[in-house]
């Protein structure tokens, strides 16, 4: 079946230490997002990349930064956590036609920051 | 300024009762409308969109939800409540000129409680 993967399910890390965040899609959709949600709260923007066009939310920490190599994957990087930064990170991806631009999550990667 | 309003936090029904969640939105033309549901420690499953035509929609795990242009309103709704639809659920919204804007404005989510 065709998915949205996030790796890995459970990330802890060190202040301070930098982690990356993966997702792949088998959808061949040319839209992919990161989302932010901490406990009881909807999901915040952060990026996404229009085919190869990246797009900042104009909160977005510079501390988060984000790869698209290709169309399949796309990559989360937290350059220095911060407590703070602990919260599930959702990728989703759409394709964008005239009339349609539903958006598909993967199942998130839950971080954790010691 | 755009906006979505999911005026009930939490709703807690029995098993079997009926289910509706409220979705007020504010936007400068008729918005793409979505309902998400979100299991604990789950990403977020698409349950039903409108984008024209029916304003009754169907969507899966037999929910529907209905477009009212005059209240600006998407309530979602379901018939019989079952244990396993105890979740979170969210309400978005999304312009309709999707080559200039790809991004989704949410609501802040009802969380359902089911009594058995």
């Amino acid at each position: 079946d065709a998915m949205v993967i996030q790796n890995p399910r459970y990330q802890v890390t060190q202040f301070g230490k930098p982690v990356t965040l993966s997702c792949s899609q088998t959808l061949n959709h040319n839209v992919m997002y990161w989302y932010q949600q901490k406990s009881s709260q909807a999901p915040k923007l952060l990026f996404h990349y229009y085919d190869k066009d990246f797009n900042n939310e104009a909160d977005t920490p510079d501390n988060f930064q984000s790869r698209r190599p290709n169309t399949s994957f796309c990559f989360l990087d937290i350059r220095s956590p911060g407590l703070g930064d602990a919260a599930m990170y959702l990728c989703a991806t759409s394709r964008v036609l005239a009339g349609s631009y539903e958006q598909y999550f993967g199942p998130g990667t839950r971080l954790t920051v010691t | 300024a755009q906006s979505v309003t999911q005026p009930d936090i939490h709703i807690t029904v029995s098993e079997g009762a009926s289910l509706e969640l409220r979705c007020n939105y504010s936007y400068g033309a008729t918005p793409y409308l979505f309902w998400y549901v979100q299991s604990p420690g789950q990403g977020l499953q698409l349950l039903l969109k409108y984008f024209s035509g029916d304003t009754l929609v169907q969507g899966i795990k037999g929910f529907e939800a209905e477009f009212k242009r005059s209240q600006s309103s998407f309530n979602l709704r379901k018939p019989s409540v079952h244990w396993s639809d105890a979740a979170e659920y969210f309400c978005a919204v999304g312009s309709p000129w999707a080559g200039n804007n790809r991004k989704l404005i949410w609501g802040l989510g009802t969380s359902l409680g089911v009594n058995p």
